[in-house]
């Protein structure tokens, strides 16, 4: 059964300060890693990974994949109160394509 | 509108009815997507359109759900004789690409209530 596992599950933190989220898979067929960033509405897209190594930037933000040990970390620098939601990880694979989400990651940025 | 949209957004109903939740896709995108969201809990994987064909229905519970895409583009999920255990959010997603090529973008969902 494909699966998809985030750490931390929370995480607090003070403004100005960096995180790392952490997110392992294990999906039959694996074709791409994504990552969305949840707050009230609906999951919005943050990145989209399908090459180990290759690191993909927006902004503070920034993910990697690794192929071979079968994970993918966000890291966020310099956080606001602004990055505070819920961050979730998606791998795609299997014959039919399908996501299989991890249950994301509660990010709390104080002031 | 620009993005994915979702009717209707509340959906309050009696254990026993059947109920049609309606998605309406960004303007061009060839996949489509199911999910149930419970509280807590990333989305679970219900079931895709590549187009009007249904690619996999795998994620469905049970025969009581159903979806329809007829003219490929919006989609109904339809829950039949509802239970309070299908309570849940339902969120739809679509992407410009088939078949996981492409990041899929989601609509605001149904917040379902089964009294």
């Amino acid at each position: 059964e494909d699966k998809v596992v985030q750490s931390p599950l929370s995480l607090v933190v003070h403004e100005g300060d960096t995180v790392t989220l952490n997110c392992s898979y294990e999906v039959t067929n694996f074709r791409s890693l994504l990552w969305y960033k949840q707050e009230k509405k609906a999951p919005t897209f943050l990145f989209m990974l399908t090459s180990s190594g290759i690191e993909k930037k927006s902004g503070r933000l920034s993910s990697i994949l690794d192929k071979k040990e079968l994970f993918s970390i966000l890291n966020i620098t310099a956080t606001q109160t602004g990055d505070s939601a819920v961050y979730l990880c998606a791998a795609g694979g299997g014959a039919n394509s399908k996501l299989t989400f991890g249950k994301g990651i509660t990010l709390s940025v104080r002031p | 509108g620009a993005g994915v949209s979702q009717s209707p957004r509340y959906k309050v109903t009696k254990r026993g009815q059947d109920v049609a939740l309606r998605c309406d896709p960004i303007s061009g995108h060839v996949s489509l997507y199911w999910y149930r969201q419970a509280l807590g809990q990333g989305p679970e994987f219900l079931t895709y359109f590549n187009y009007e064909a249904q690619q996999d229905k795998s994620g469905l519970p049970n025969d009581r759900f159903s979806a329809e895409r007829p003219e490929g583009s919006i989609s109904t999920l339809t829950i039949q004789r509802t239970e309070q255990r299908d309570s849940a959010m339902y969120r739809c997603a679509s992407s410009f690409f088939r078949d996981l090529s492409g990041e899929q973008f989601f609509g605001p969902g149904t917040r379902l209530t089964v009294l």
